[in-house]
């Protein structure tokens, strides 16, 4: 079946740890995205991917860093320099065509303690 | 700031009837807009999509789009309490390629 795929589901970081979340596609998308959602809110665009090897800030990047090393791929680390980084955290994907309907994975909902 | 606004609710809606969700955008030049549905705890689901002035219909879904007005809405006809969801207004602004903004979200409660 093609799909996304985030791991963990849950994540619970110390303060001052660095995190990476997982995110894989199977779906031939070019395009990748992370965005982060917090309680009663809409979601809000951290980095994206169009292409391997490049990647754009979103709205909110400070404190996180992303790689793309493979069209599959698209790990987000959320680093200890991000000051309120409990949230539900989804990764999406689309084409680079086309509408830019894009596809959610399930979620990594990160909490700090 | 390109911004999407969305009542936020809570909207209940008794078994049956036709729930209405609205949403407004501020980039004139926006071209693509989405629906998606979204259950307590889950991600995003893609439910409706619309690029052209009108309506389009997907089984009990419709979706409306002025342009003119930047105003797209999204009537649930027949609403169930599987429908019972928060859902989600998204547009692909002018200029901005492949990303979207989306708006806060209205949460939807179907009453048996």
């Amino acid at each position: 079946d093609g799909g996304i795929t985030q791991s963990p589901k849950y994540l619970f970081r110390k303060e001052g740890q660095n995190v990476t979340l997982s995110c894989e596609q199977n779906l031939n998308h070019d395009a990748m995205y992370w965005y982060r959602q917090d309680p009663g809110q809409g979601l809000r665009l951290i980095y994206y991917s169009q292409i391997v090897n490049d990647f754009q800030k979103g709205d909110i990047a400070e404190g996180y860093s992303v790689s793309r090393e493979k069209k599959e791929s698209f790990p987000l680390t959320v680093t200890s320099a991000q000051k309120n980084p409990t949230a539900f955290y989804l990764c999406a994907s689309s084409t680079r065509t086309g509408n830019n309907e894009q596809f959610f994975g399930p979620g990594t909902r990160l909490t700090v303690l | 700031q390109k911004e999407v606004e969305q009542n936020s609710g809570p909207l209940s809606v008794p078994e049956g009837a036709i729930a209405s969700l609205n949403c407004t955008y501020s980039d004139r030049g926006s071209q693509s807009f989405f629906w998606y549905r979204q259950y307590s705890g889950k991600s995003p689901e893609l439910i409706m999509s619309i690029y052209s002035n009108g309506d389009k219909e997907d089984g009990r879904f419709t979706a409306q789009l002025n342009k003119a007005s930047q105003y797209v809405s999204l009537l649930i006809r027949d609403s169930q309490p599987s429908d019972s969801a928060t859902y989600l207004c998204a547009v692909s602004p002018s200029g901005s390629a492949r990303q979207l903004t989306f708006g806060s979200g209205t949460q939807l409660t179907v009453l048996p």
